[in-house]
């Protein structure tokens, strides 16, 4: 079975500080994983994905994620943070072993305070 | 244009009642799914269509049915709502049912009373 771990339910950055975001896995088949923000009161954008190729995804507005396979993880990362990245992040391993049906398994979420 | 449109935002009701909430995307893609998000943010899967055909259908109570009229479009119908079914529900889509979900709703909040 397919799970994903978020260290740390909430994360604290002044702005302009480097913004580390902590997912790891566990995947029966090599996984495809994702990032996801969720600002408030709307749905979920995707940051970006990781599906077997290169091991460093860039995403949206600066983000970017490297796929561990040793360590099992996916951790995601912006150099400079800013005020409006303020919001809630998923992380999300997909079931498209032998089912292939697409479903996410998504991590509890963290939450991310930029202060100035 | 708005990507995937869900109605309505907000659902208000009491114990007992029977809604449907509303999803439809216009981007030409071949699947389409609903979440529940729930009080503590937690996302889980609870179905899934792909041209129409249910694909993912999850340990969700009969009271909850999904309809497909096209591939467009995917709606939520629940029976006999319960103070447990209150939560946010996100209507998703996908190019493919590889892919993952790719394109969120804003939601439609569910109070049930």
């Amino acid at each position: 079975a397919q799970s994903v771990t978020q260290l740390g339910s909430h994360v604290s950055v002044s702005e302009g500080a480097l913004v580390l975001l902590r997912c790891n896995y566990s995947s029966s088949v090599p996984p495809y994983l994702f990032w996801y923000v969720q600002y408030p009161n709307q749905g979920l954008q995707l940051l970006l994905k990781y599906t077997s190729a290169a091991t460093l995804v860039k995403g949206i507005n600066g983000f970017e994620a490297e796929f561990k396979k040793s360590e099992t993880s996916f951790h995601l990362t912006k150099p400079s943070a800013h005020m409006s990245d303020a919001a809630e992040y998923f992380c999300a391993v997909s079931d498209h072993g032998s089912s292939n049906t697409g479903k996410l398994i998504f991590g509890q979420g963290t939450t991310l305070q930029v202060k100035p | 244009d708005t990507a995937v449109s869900q109605t309505p935002k907000y659902l208000v009701t009491q114990m007992g009642n029977d809604k449907s909430i509303k999803c439809e995307q216009n981007l030409g893609h071949d699947t389409m799914y609903w979440y529940k998000q729930d009080s503590k943010k937690f996302l889980k899967i609870m179905f899934s269509y792909n041209n129409k055909e249910l694909i993912i259908n999850e340990t969700v109570p009969n009271r909850f049915s999904p309809k497909s009229p096209d591939k467009a479009h995917l709606n939520l119908h629940i029976n006999s709502l319960e103070l447990g079914d209150s939560a946010v529900y996100f209507c998703a889509s996908s190019q493919d049912k590889a892919s993952g979900p790719l394109h969120f709703g804003n939601g439609t909040r569910l109070t049930v009373t």
